[in-house]
């Protein structure tokens, strides 16, 4: 059974980076059938999407965080990653990681908060 | 960017009465394979948004089929044939077919 996890600290501080790790079971991050995507949810707010990772690791981000996110997949691993630059209380959001197919349901693992805080 | 906008914002129901919610988006979302890259998801108060339909029309699994997906093109709609108390919380619509990935601003379902 498909599972997604979440992992990385709580709490960054202003101006530091904040790295989360999606780990995935029950599925290969090397399927070509599959990509796999960062969204985020700051409280009270929508929903955000942040980047998408492709098979033969191709990335696209969203223009408004470009400069500072970068994704990464570690196949030996089973797990795919995201790092966010220069964070800022605006960075504060429950952040989420996804599997996408071209036909086949989009399956969301189930959030970590991430708080920037001094 | 793929705009969607949805509507209602507030949408209050009363229990079994049917309900519906509208997408439209500033793009046609179907792709050459045939099929509308247009998901709906419902978050519930203080939890993660649950997938209720993908692909346009596709119910995701567990999913009640008092839900039902419909729509083409640019507009799409949401329906629920009898309103649960359950069914209460923030709808949302995502497009998956151009980056960046977009959403909808939500409906927000409240019984009466």
């Amino acid at each position: 059974q498909l599972q997604l996890q979440e992992s990385g600290p709580g709490l960054v501080k202003p101006s530091e980076t904040l790295s989360l790790t999606c780990t995935v079971s029950g599925g290969s991050i090397s399927s070509s059938s599959y990509y796999w995507v960062w969204l985020r949810q700051p409280p009270g707010k929508g929903l955000e999407w942040i980047g998408s990772i492709y098979y033969g690791g191709s990335t696209y981000y969203n223009p408004s965080l470009m400069s500072r996110v970068t994704i990464t997949a570690d196949m030996s691993k089973n797990h795919f990653s995201l790092m966010l630059g220069s964070v800022t209380a605006a960075d504060t959001a429950v952040y989420y990681c996804a599997r996408r197919g071209l036909t086949t349901p989009p399956f969301w693992g189930q959030g970590t908060l991430v708080t920037v805080s001094s | 960017d793929i705009v969607l906008t949805q509507s209602p914002l507030s949408l209050p129901v009363t229990p079994g009465e049917p309900a519906s919610i509208s997408c439209r988006s500033s793009q046609s979302l179907l792709f050459s394979n045939g099929f509308h890259y247009l998901d709906w998801y419902l978050q519930k108060p203080g939890q993660s948004p649950q997938l209720l339909i993908y692909l346009g029309s596709n119910r995701a699994s567990g999913v009640p089929d008092r839900f039902s997906g419909s729509g083409s093109g640019t507009d799409f709609t949401l329906k629920i044939s009898r309103v649960e108390a359950e069914d209460v919380g923030v709808y949302y619509c995502k497009q998956a077919l151009h980056n960046p990935l977009t959403f909808g601003g939500g409906t927000k379902l409240e019984i009466k």
